[in-house]
């Protein structure tokens, strides 16, 4: 267990409206990411972070941003969330250590009506 | 780019049979490659962890290797059993500040 929490865990919106998720970790690692992972497509990169106020575009970025005040905080705001963006959002954070190993949070459920 | 390909994507086995799942990747040159086991409505956890100067790893009746010439990784499943029914995806790291990579894994049903 590396201690992460993701919330909300279910949320439903409508199209339009903005949506954060808070994913909260306890050990203070230094590498945050997000994920989106949908059927046919797998597990896909939001954004990621390595350290406060350090943070860079993944492979789906679009339509999101995120944020990182705190080490223990990283946040997912989807400005105005559209259809498309229903899906399941993961985060995740690279252990201590050299060998990179990644350990997930429970999962975030999106649906945009 | 590197790409990581999981074939099948489902797999049923009957309880107690020992099985290998393949996972294939496109660039040798990896820092290492992961296995997360997925439930269904849950997050991945990760069960084993190869580095590229390794050749396996063991936990328990799990076995991974790694083949980097071949692009190749296998996790071996000895004896298995219905709580092993799940999602295994493996994911390649190609460099050690290097983004994951994931395949979109194998989902296994074990019959009891």
């Amino acid at each position: 267990d590396a201690g992460i929490t993701q919330s909300p865990r279910h949320k439903v919106t409508e199209t339009g409206t903005p949506v954060t998720l808070r994913c909260h970790q306890t050990e203070n690692h230094r590498y945050m990411y997000w994920y989106r992972q949908d059927p046919g497509h797998g597990l896909r990169l939001i954004h990621y972070s390595y350290g406060v106020k350090d943070t860079d575009k993944g492979e789906v970025s679009d339509g999101y941003s995120v944020s990182r005040s705190k080490t223990e905080d990283f946040l997912l705001t989807l400005e105005s969330a559209t259809s498309s963006q229903t899906s399941v959002y993961f985060c995740a954070i690279k252990g201590q250590g050299n060998t990179g190993e990644l350990f997930f949070g429970e999962g975030s459920r999106l649906t945009v009506l | 780019k590197q790409e990581v390909t999981q074939i099948p994507a489902a797999l049923s086995v009957p309880e107690g049979e020992n099985l290998v799942l393949n996972c294939s990747f496109t660039d040798s040159a990896i820092y290492n490659l992961q296995w997360f086991r997925q439930d269904p409505g849950k997050g991945l956890t990760s069960l084993l962890l190869i580095q590229s100067s390794q050749r396996e790893q063991t936990s328990g009746r799990l076995n991974a290797s790694l083949d980097k010439s071949s692009g190749r990784s296998t996790l071996y499943i000895a004896a298995s059993q219905p709580g092993d029914s799940a999602t295994y995806l493996c994911a390649v790291r190609p460099g050690a500040n290097s983004k994951l990579t994931f395949g979109k894994g194998i989902t296994l049903s074990v019959r009891p």
